[in-house]
């Protein structure tokens, strides 16, 4: 099993619609659960990151965390032609590690928004 | 944030030749840097640790003489690739540490 696994679409919504993007992970232990964008032949951006369960907002931007199910989100409000590229799921590579750390990807979403 | 670059952005070559890829922080220094891999709609694979004045770390499965990682200052690692083969085209990532880890924009080899 695959310590974090994601859907890989590719996803192609309207503008303005509601995206949902989602990971499962495997190690219950790990408690740091990051979103990066990356465009096309571009490195990857950190877009949030999250701490144990719950939400967190940041403008269009939700992620959301559920230990329970080791299950995580991020949604993405309002969405527009800007929003296309690839989104990246990632735990640290050690239980307790952090953000700055080893990471542990995703296989990443491409989401498409088209006008 | 804090930028990273990578030089080159894209090279080609001829099988066994040798190819260096640089990745420099350019706005803060570094004392940690990663190296990932990223096959076509793959996500990206942590290579190896690039710690500065000491030897790399490498993941399971990373050849370590093939992919020679050099850490010569605290702005600027180095990735070679020994002896390059077709299955090693691929986009090679690095990410430096500062607070959080900002990863560079990516080098496309295409081995011939």
């Amino acid at each position: 099993q695959k310590e974090v696994e994601q859907d890989p679409g590719p996803l192609s919504v309207p503008e303005g619609a509601i995206v949902s993007l989602n990971c499962t992970y495997s190690n219950s232990a790990f408690q740091y659960f990051m979103w990066y964008r990356q465009y096309s032949r571009k490195g990857p951006e950190l877009l949030m990151y999250t701490y144990s369960s719950g939400n967190k907002e940041d403008g269009r931007f939700t992620a959301q965390v559920d230990k329970s199910s080791k299950y995580i989100s991020l949604f993405i409000r309002d969405s527009q032609p800007s929003d296309s590229a690839t989104y990246l799921c990632a735990t640290p590579s050690n239980a307790g590690g952090t953000s700055y750390g080893k990471l542990t990807f995703g296989q990443g979403t491409i989401l498409t928004v088209h006008p | 944030g804090a930028v990273v670059s990578q030089h080159p952005s894209w090279v080609i070559c001829k099988s066994g030749t040798s190819v260096k890829i640089e990745c420099r922080s350019l706005d803060f220094q570094a004392t940690t840097m990663f190296w990932y891999r990223q096959f076509p709609k793959q996500s990206l694979m942590l290579m190896a640790t690039s710690n500065e004045g000491s030897k790399a770390t490498y993941e399971q499965g990373v050849e370590k003489d093939k992919f020679l990682i050099n850490h010569a200052s605290l702005t600027l690692s180095t990735l070679t690739v020994t002896s390059a083969h077709p299955e090693d085209s691929s986009f090679y990532i690095c990410s430096a540490i500062i607070n959080e880890q900002f990863f560079g924009p990516g080098t496309r080899l295409t081995v011939l």
